[in-house]
């Protein structure tokens, strides 16, 4: 099956304590993101990848990390986790060149730092 | 970094109404998107549009790139129960990498 799968689902940590998001999809796709989703500001990217070795910063990247050593993976790093960084995350992928411009989403994870 | 106005923000409807919902931009977009989130899902893409004017159908659901090229609309047509969702739009301009969403509109349907 087609999909994008994060992991953890689920995760509450302590300020400082540097974590990471996986995210892996079985596509071969091109393209990769990161977005945050917070009641009433929609979600807002924090990082995107067009291909191996190729990322850059969305709108709202500071206090992440992201790298993109293989295609098929796009783990976001966050190494000192602060209690503004609670909140929901979904990694996107995409074909490159398709005339379907739409993401494909995993189900996010929901991030908690205390 | 941008962000696009949607409205309403929320939406309480009743089964078998039409449902209409809009999305406002100060910058122009080469392409809109609408999307639908279901509770604890990630979002998933109903339409695409790509032109200016366009008027695009999927099912009961239409969606219109506006020809400012700076709005976008959806609509929904005779409501059922699992119409229930957030309802984002996303405009992509430039990198074709970067998709800048709306603040989303929370549709409620009862029986």
């Amino acid at each position: 099956e087609a999909q994008v799968t994060q992991n953890p689902r689920y995760l509450i940590t302590v300020t400082g304590k540097k974590l990471t998001v996986t995210c892996s999809q079985n596509m071969n796709h091109e393209y990769m993101s990161w977005y945050r989703q917070d009641p009433g500001l929609g979600l807002r990217q924090i990082y995107y990848s067009m291909n191996v070795e190729v990322t850059d910063k969305g709108d709202v990247p500071e206090g992440y990390k992201v790298s993109r050593k293989e295609k098929r993976n796009f783990p976001l790093i966050l190494e000192s986790p602060s209690p503004n960084q609670t909140s929901l995350y979904f990694c996107a992928s995409r074909y490159a060149g398709s005339w379907n411009y739409g993401y494909t989403f995993g189900s996010g994870t929901r991030l908690t730092v205390v | 970094g941008q962000q696009l106005n949607q409205s309403p923000q929320s939406m309480f409807i009743q089964e078998g109404e039409d449902v209409s919902m809009n999305c406002t931009s100060s910058s122009i977009f080469n392409t809109w998107l609408w999307y639908k989130q279901d509770p604890g899902e990630g979002p998933v893409l109903l339409i695409a549009l790509y032109k200016a004017g366009e008027l695009t159908s999927n099912g009961r659901l239409t969606a219109q790139f506006g020809i400012t090229r700076k709005d976008s609309f959806l609509n929904i047509s005779a409501s059922i129960p699992s119409d229930v969702g957030i309802y984002f739009c996303a405009g992509q301009t430039g990198t074709a990498s970067k998709l800048t969403f709306g603040t989303g509109t929370r549709l409620q349907v009862t029986l």
